[in-house]
């Protein structure tokens, strides 16, 4: 099955730098690379997705990239501020198979320092 | 907004016994998920169903069971609760073929005693 790696497990910054979180995946056949934020106490929440015929999305302080021939993909923040310190999911699933199930990396936990 | 609900936030059982998880949505969607989540080992996905009365091993399965009579309830089933099944408990849902975002519950802290 599908093994989805993810690095650093901890990440601390100063307000304003930038903040970068890195995934890589086994499986060739995964197609849909979504991130999921989770503050302290509360449920996961989709920020960004990247399916696998784009190389980079962005929604204004957020983007991901891809590169599908080293299979790995990566999730970058800028201008980081105090809100956005949370533990970060990445995952890998096959679109239009297997109900869209998605197997997780082990988050990172971010910490933005004012 | 989607709405996705879970019986209990908090949950204290004893050893030996069987625990009902339940997990409702209200947006009509065809997948249902279960995971459990624990310090430093991420999301891992128990059980996932994508049609009623339709179910599929995730990737920890063993000491749990599932049921989904209904689309919009998917009820996680733990038979003989013991001490290693201390965690959180998250349901999750999503759409087919629209998009595969999931949509999570509060989730449940379960204690085994």
């Amino acid at each position: 099955g599908e093994n989805v790696e993810q690095h650093p497990s901890t990440l601390s910054v100063q307000e304003g730098d930038s903040a970068v979180i890195k995934c890589t995946y086994s499986d060739s056949a995964s197609n849909y690379f979504p991130w999921y934020k989770q503050e302290l106490g509360k449920r996961p929440q989709l920020i960004i997705d990247i399916r696998s015929n784009v190389g980079e999305k962005k929604d204004q302080r957020i983007a991901v990239t891809l590169n599908k021939t080293a299979k790995h993909f990566s999730l970058h923040i800028t201008e980081t501020q105090p809100e956005d310190s949370a533990v970060y999911f990445c995952a890998a699933s096959i679109r239009d198979t297997n109900a869209g199930k998605s197997t997780f990396g082990d988050g990172t936990t971010l910490t933005v320092k004012p | 907004d989607v709405k996705v609900t879970q019986s209990s936030r908090y949950l204290v059982k004893r050893t030996g016994e069987k625990v009902f998880l339940e997990c409702v949505q209200d947006m009509d969607h065809e997948n249902m998920f279960w995971y459990r989540q624990d310090p430093g080992l991420g999301l891992r996905l128990i059980y996932f169903s994508y049609d009623v009365k339709m179910k599929e091993k995730g990737d920890i399965p063993e000491g749990y069971s599932v049921s989904r009579e209904k689309k919009e309830r998917f009820s996680l089933i733990l038979e003989s609760a013991s001490t290693n099944q201390t965690s959180m408990y998250l349901c999750a849902s999503s759409l087919q073929k629209v998009t595969y975002e999931q949509y999570f519950g509060p989730g449940t802290r379960l204690t085994v005693t």
